[in-house]
């Protein structure tokens, strides 16, 4: 079945520093979305990307969907101490939602 | 406000008991789905439901029972043929098809004692 892979699966950075977490899928998407779920909470949808080669920013993040829309990216510029969590990509199965294992962030202040 | 709501928060089980989470949300979603989340790991799909009376296997669904009687509400039950059920678990919401993202409740955290 689709598998979408994720790297790195840990990150920690010095606080202004840039992160940057990659989301890899066997096969093309029709659509590829981004959650963030912060230290025991729960995933919350971030954005979703629909078109090749789409950017869209979000304040200090920036979200691209390659061209062949088989991989995407997540880019924080500064990283602060509120962006610490786990950060998912995920993308459509058959139906479901098939997610990455997700890459975690640690921002040293 | 419009959400999805799940209870308990914690939850102890003894082995061999059959335990239900309790899954309601309001935002008049058609599909619901069940994910297990195990520490440093990624989400895994139990059971998903796309319409009322109707619902599906998932990718690790052995062990687990779902029922959709209502459109608001989607319990899910682990029996005690789950060989290792303590984890965390995640309820979603989305509309027909998954656009515009998933709705997640705050999940329940299951300890087998």
């Amino acid at each position: 079945g689709q598998q979408v892979m994720q790297i790195p699966q840990y990150q920690h950075v010095q606080e202004g520093e840039d992160f940057t977490t990659y989301c890899n899928s066997s096969t093309t998407l029709s659509n590829i979305q981004w959650y963030k779920q912060r230290p025991g909470g729960h995933p919350v949808f971030l954005i979703q990307l629909v078109k090749s080669g789409e950017v869209k920013k979000q304040k200090r993040l920036t979200f691209q969907f390659g061209e062949a829309k088989k991989n995407s990216s997540l880019h924080i510029t500064a990283t602060q101490t509120t962006d610490v969590g786990t950060y998912f990509c995920a993308g459509p199965g058959n139906t479901p939602l098939v997610f990455g294992k997700g890459t975690r962030l640690s921002v040293i202040a | 406000d419009g959400g999805i709501t799940q209870s308990p928060k914690y939850l102890f089980r003894k082995e061999g008991q059959n335990v239900t989470l309790s899954c309601e949300q309001n935002l008049n979603h058609d599909a619901m789905y069940w994910y297990r989340q195990d520490p440093g790991q990624g989400l895994r799909l139990i059971y998903y439901s796309q319409i009322v009376n109707d619902f599906q296997k998932g990718d690790i669904a052995e062990g687990y029972s779902v029922s959709r009687e209502k459109k608001e509400s989607f319990p899910l039950t682990v029996t005690s043929a789950q060989k290792n059920p303590t984890a965390f678990y995640l309820c979603a919401s989305s509309i027909s098809g998954g656009l515009y993202g998933y709705t997640f409740g705050s999940g329940t955290r299951l300890t087998v004692v």
